[in-house]
């Protein structure tokens, strides 16, 4: 079955300090790799994808992703975090097929001054 | 093209009465999704169409759950006989099947509470 886990719930951070949030997933068949963000009240924003090609994928407002696939890992990075980062972040396998989403159960960044 | 919108944002309802969201996809993409988001949980993935055609309906969606998608367009979900463990966030997504990106984009969101 297709998985995926977010091994952090909670990640506090000091701004401008390097962060990295952990995913790991499961799966027997082609991945395809989103990281997406949730502000409080507003839907989803794609942050970043992998579908084929180079390992290291960036994304937009200075993330970026390294798709393992000897680890099943797709771990996202920022090298500085600013106060606007503070947000609900989350990992989800694609299907190739139906292109439904399976998401992590997610990671609070919490980025303090 | 303004992205998806969902209406209402918010819904509070008394137990056992039905409720209806209504989702609109951006315009030229032909698949839509549901999903559900309970507090602290990531969203779960319920139904999809593809076109007007219902194409996969999680085991989530018990039969108190319809959603239709009539002429392609907007979509509705429907809760009949709400319970208290419905209150969630429900997500509507669309997609372009025929784009090569696989990105799903994402409304704003339909935040349902039931008393």
């Amino acid at each position: 079955a297709q998985s995926v886990t977010q091994l952090d719930s909670q990640v506090p951070v000091f701004e401008e300090a390097p962060v990295e949030l952990r995913c790991n997933y499961s799966s027997s068949v082609s991945v395809y790799l989103f990281w997406y963000v949730q502000y409080p009240n507003q839907g989803l924003q794609l942050l970043l994808k992998y579908l084929s090609g180079s390992t290291l994928v960036k994304g937009i407002n200075g993330f970026e992703a390294e798709f393992n696939k000897s680890q099943t890992s797709f771990h996202l990075r920022k090298p500085s975090v600013h106060i606007s980062d503070t947000a609900e972040y989350f990992c989800a396998f694609g299907s190739s097929n139906t292109g439904k989403l399976i998401f992590g159960q997610g990671t609070t960044l919490q980025v303090k001054p | 093209d303004t992205g998806v919108s969902q209406d209402p944002r918010h819904k509070i309802t008394k137990r056992g009465q039905n409720v209806t969201f209504r989702c609109d996809p951006i315009s030229e993409h032909n698949r839509l999704y549901w999903y559900r988001q309970t507090l602290g949980q990531g969203p779960e993935f319920l139904t999809y169409f593809q076109n007007e055609a219902q194409l996969e309906k999680s085991r989530l969606l018990s039969d108190r759950f319809s959603a239709e998608r009539p002429k392609g367009s907007f979509s509705t979900l429907e809760i009949q006989r709400t319970e208290q463990g419905d209150s969630a966030m429900y997500l509507c997504a669309s997609s372009n099947r025929d784009s090569i990106d696989y990105e799903q984009y994402f409304g704003p969101g339909t935040r349902l509470t039931v008393t």
